[in-house]
């Protein structure tokens, strides 16, 4: 199994360009989301998927968008990249069965610059 | 909403025993979980505790106190490679699909 693999690993963008972060998981989980991370922030829900077809903000949503079309893939799209946006960003992914759901696996990051 | 403290950093030297506190404050509770990070690496699992009490996973241990609203990962025979962020989170009692993370604490360890 590969687990959560993200792409890409490190970007730059200009300010108001868009981008899609991709996203994809192979152990068949129900659970998806999107995580930011800033120096001293610790780790900032974005959005989340509880099963294809369904998405729902976390703390942080404005600004981003999803969708989760396969139970594989779950991509985040910027949609006009800002400065505020640079940030490390974690996808993860986790079944939703019982104490496991808090079992969560973090893909390894895409680290984004916005100029 | 909920809220989680961890102290911004800890040190210790190789072998020692170290502790690392989460306070949370929730109007619910359904558990609290502990991952590590490495600078440049991806968070991990390392723990949860439901009920009360203590849980060991070899070197590492995790500690509820849902009365205090308090928890703690216990660290023992500290080793270099544990040099890392320790992060707490718990389950958003509005929405138990959101999980909440700590700022975390960063745990230096020195030979």
């Amino acid at each position: 199994n590969a687990g959560v693999t993200q792409t890409p690993k490190f970007q730059v963008l200009k300010t108001g360009q868009s981008m899609t972060l991709q996203c994809a998981q192979d152990m068949n989980h129900e659970y998806m989301s999107w995580y930011r991370q800033d120096p001293g922030m610790g780790l900032r829900l974005i959005h989340y998927s509880v099963g294809a077809g369904i998405t729902d903000q976390g703390e942080v949503p404005n600004g981003y968008n999803v969708s989760r079309s396969t139970t594989e893939d779950f991509p985040l799209r910027l949609l006009s990249a800002a400065p505020s946006q640079t940030s490390v960003y974690f996808c993860a992914s986790s079944t939703r069965l019982g104490s496991s759901y808090n079992e969560q696996f973090f893909g390894p990051g895409t680290r984004l610059t916005v100029l | 909403g909920q809220s989680l403290e961890q102290p911004s950093e800890v040190t210790a030297v190789e072998g020692a025993i170290v502790q690392i506190n989460c306070t949370y404050q929730t109007s619910g509770f359904y558990g609290l979980s502990w991952y590590q990070q490495h600078d440049g690496g991806a968070p991990t699992f390392l723990s949860y505790n439901a009920l009360d009490g203590l849980e060991e996973t070899g070197r590492f241990s995790s500690f509820l106190s849902r009365s205090d609203s308090y928890g703690y990962l216990l660290l023992q025979e500290l080793q270099m490679k544990d040099s890392a962020s320790y992060f707490c989170a718990v389950r958003d009692t509005g929405n138990t699909d959101k999980l909440i993370f700590g700022t975390g604490t960063r745990l230096q360890v020195f030979p």
